[in-house]
């Protein structure tokens, strides 16, 4: 089974500043999507960015961007300008057959 | 468009009762799955549909029945509830599913099981 692996449970940031959250993956697919999400106290889950395994350009979204390295299989999530709204769990997640979440990363945002 | 549904938001049972977790999608998706979230495990997927009669067990099926009768709906069943099942659980769906799509959740029911 594929499986998703974020190392850091907690991270936080200064205002303004840039923050980067990590992701690794294992899989023996060639064709699948990562994707991450943010999830505020309100508990709704928000599609934040999503990388096609096939495109080698990294995806970005405003502030947003990821380093997407397929051969490390290791998919990074970069926050620019880091605002208060930003604070929130993210998690990392990929798509094959089948949907698997990683654990989580929490991120405080200090303002 | 109201998205994805799910309803209740909140529940409270006692060991051994059933209840029926809805879910309900206006978007046309043919792919519906549910998950449950629990503390530093992150989402696992309990059970999805590829469409209208087709289900299939995800991570972690047992204790869960499914059924898809319509596109839009999507109930999640607690056959006989443990403390086990005490959990955050939350439906999402997708237009294909698989590798394609970007899946959209419902707002999640806290489900608490004394």
């Amino acid at each position: 089974a594929q499986t998703v692996t974020q190392s850091q449970p907690e991270m936080s940031v200064q205002e303004a500043e840039t923050v980067t959250l990590s992701c690794t993956y294992d899989t023996s697919e060639s064709d699948y999507y990562l994707f991450w999400y943010k999830q505020p106290p309100s508990r709704q889950m928000i599609l934040v960015i999503r990388q096609e395994a096939y495109k080698q350009q990294n995806a970005t979204e405003n502030r947003f961007s990821v380093n997407f390295q397929k051969a490390a299989k290791s998919f990074s999530l970069k926050i620019s300008d880091s605002q208060l709204g930003d604070a929130a769990m993210y998690f990392c997640a990929y798509s094959g057959n089948q949907f698997y979440f990683g654990t989580g990363t929490s991120l405080t945002v200090i303002p | 468009n109201a998205g994805v549904t799910q309803t209740p938001k909140f529940q409270v049972l006692k060991t051994g009762q059933s209840m029926t977790l809805q879910c309900a999608q206006d978007m046309n998706h043919e792919y519906m799955s549910w998950y449950r979230q629990d503390p530093g495990m992150g989402l696992r997927l309990i059970h999805y549909s590829v469409g209208a009669g087709i289900t299939d067990q995800g991570e972690v099926p047992n204790g869960y029945n499914v059924s898809r009768s319509t596109t839009e709906d999507f109930p999640l069943r607690l056959l006989s509830a443990a403390p086990s099942q005490t959990s955050v659980y939350f439906c999402a769906s997708s237009y294909y599913g698989g590798s394609t799509d970007t899946q959209y959740f419902g707002p999640g029911t806290r489900l608490t099981v004394l």
